[in-house]
C-alpha cells in the first residue's frame, strides 16, 4: 500500500496569501493517477486537480497541481475566505489511498 | 445532472452489519464504476472498494476484504455497499462516488452516517 503523508496538518494564512500543500508517498505514484480533493466541514469531497496538474471543471486558476514520483505540491495563490477548507492528496492506482489531509484556515 | 443520492442514517449494534444505497442519475450507469470511502469521526479519508458496473467486478482494500461487500442493480442505477461483523471503530460517514477505471471520483454522494453503538 502506498502511504501518502500530508504536510503541514495546519496552514494559518490572510486572504490574499498563498498556500502551499505538500503531499510525499511512500514509493512512486503514476502521475497520471494524482489527485487532489477539497473538503468543507459537513461536505462531501470536492475534486480539485486530477492526473497531478490538470484542473476538474469549475476550478479557478488559482488552484494549481504539481509533481511527480513521490512528491506532490498543491498551490493556492490569492486565498480567499472560501478557501477554508481540509484539502487531501490521493493515489488511485490499483489500490487508492489517501493522505491524512491538510487543514486550512483562513484569518 | 449528474447525482449520486444515498441512503439515511443507520444506527447500528456490534456485530451486525449495514447496508447503504446510492442511486445515481444523470449518466450512463454503465459507463462507470462507483467507489466507497469512508471518513470516521474528525478523521481523514480511507478508501473501501470498488466496483466496475460493466463488468461486475470488484477490487476492495485489503483490510475488509473478509466483511465489506459492493453490488449493483443496473436496473435502478443503483449501488450497494454493506459491511459486516460492525465493530464501533466503523463508525463513520460512508460516501459513495462515481469512478471510472484508473480516474479519480468527480462526483460524489451526500454521505450516509454510520453510528455503531451498543
Amino acid at each position: 500500500e502506498i502511504v501518502l503523508t500530508q504536510s503541514p496538518g495546519t496552514l494559518s494564512l490572510s486572504p490574499g496569501e498563498r498556500a502551499t500543500l505538500s503531499c510525499r508517498a511512500s514509493s512512486s505514484v503514476t502521475t497520471s493517477y494524482f489527485a487532489w480533493y477539497q473538503q468543507k466541514v459537513g461536505q462531501a469531497p470536492r475534486l480539485l486537480i486530477y492526473g497531478a496538474s490538470s484542473r476538474a471543471t469549475g476550478i479557478p486558476d488559482r488552484f494549481r497541481g504539481r509533481g511527480s514520483g513521490t512528491d506532490f505540491t498543491l498551490t493556492i495563490s490569492r486565498l480567499e475566505p472560501e478557501d477554508s477548507a481540509v484539502y487531501f492528496c490521493q493515489q488511485y492506482g490499483s489500490s487508492p489511498t489517501f493522505g491524512q489531509g491538510t487543514k486550512v484556515e483562513i484569518k | 445532472q449528474v447525482q449520486l443520492v444515498q441512503s439515511g442514517a443507520e444506527v447500528k449494534k456490534p456485530g451486525a452489519s449495514v447496508k447503504v444505497s446510492c442511486k445515481t442519475s444523470g449518466y450512463n450507469f454503465n459507463d462507470y464504476g462507483i467507489s466507497w470511502v469512508r471518513q470516521a469521526p474528525g478523521q481523514g479519508l480511507e478508501w473501501m472498494g470498488w466496483i466496475s458496473v460493466y463488468y461486475g467486478n470488484t477490487k476492495y482494500a485489503e483490510r475488509f476484504q473478509d466483511r465489506l461487500t459492493v453490488t449493483i442493480d443496473t436496473s435502478t442505477s443503483t449501488a450497494y455497499m454493506e459491511l459486516g461483523s460492525l465493530r464501533a471503530d466503523d463508525t463513520a460517514i460512508y460516501f459513495c462516488a462515481r469512478t471510472g477505471r484508473g480516474q479519480p471520483s468527480f462526483y460524489w454522494g451526500q454521505g450516509t452516517p454510520v453510528t455503531v453503538s451498543s
